[in-house]
């Protein structure tokens, strides 16, 4: 169980255009997920907390405008990368937040997105 | 603003040897601290955690003590096998505690063991 999945795994798309990553709790309900993004040999920055029913609360020095995040039903999350650049590319990894049973309170990772922008 | 530092891999052992993997944090609160282990191709896995100064998380034969006066948690155990291959990393929240809230990472540390 806790399984969080993520579509694409990868994608590579021109520069201007828009990328939307999807990030879905498979087998329990997140009313909260988060957003993360790596560079090459870099931590985990959190970028942005969804929350299901109301807008996302965004990191310090991250464009709301750019990645924009919706969070629509309890089992999923999506980031949408608006007008990419080269600079936006990077790995992007969601994670969902347990509230039921054992796991309370816990965060479950998805195996990220690969972002390349041509 | 709250930071973890963690020793870079890659660390390459020997199946059967002692490993430890240095983590220190900066925070203002009172941070809960964790470790996460990432195996090829999978998403991230809470390894074990402690919420507070002087508490040992443990699993699967890893262990880390959550020492305040040194800042540190580190990762250690005692007989390490090629399945434990990963990169792990170490976090800290401290919003709340109990990995409420989202997440300060490390950089992480590709472990790679030997047969």
């Amino acid at each position: 169980g806790a399984v969080v999945s993520q579509h694409p795994s990868w994608v590579i798309c021109k520069s201007g255009t828009s990328v939307k990553i999807e990030c879905r709790s498979l087998d329990f309900q997140a009313t909260t997920m988060f957003w993360y993004r790596q560079f090459p040999k870099q931590s985990l920055m959190l970028m942005a907390t969804s929350n299901e029913g109301s807008k996302a609360t965004y990191e310090q020095g991250v464009e709301k405008d750019k990645f924009l995040i919706n969070h629509a039903s309890l089992t999923l999350s999506t980031l949408t990368v608006t007008s990419a650049h080269p600079e936006d590319s990077s790995f992007y990894i969601c994670s969902a937040r347990d509230r039921t049973g054992s796991s309370y309170n816990e965060q479950f990772f998805g195996p990220g997105t690969r972002l390349t922008v041509l | 603003g709250n930071s973890v530092t963690q020793m870079e891999g890659p660390v390459t052992l020997s199946e059967e040897a002692f490993l430890t993997i240095n983590c220190t944090y900066t925070a203002t609160g009172y941070p809960s601290l964790f470790w996460y282990v990432q195996y090829p191709g999978e998403g991230l896995q809470l390894l074990l955690k402690a919420t507070k100064a002087d508490d040992k998380g443990s699993n699967k034969g890893f262990e880390a003590t959550y020492r305040k006066e040194t800042t540190s948690f580190h990762l250690e155990k005692g007989s390490v096998q090629v399945s434990d291959s990963a990169v792990y990393f170490c976090a800290l929240s401290d919003r709340g505690g109990g990995g409420a809230d989202g997440l300060t990472f490390g950089k992480g540390t590709h472990l790679i063991i030997q047969p």
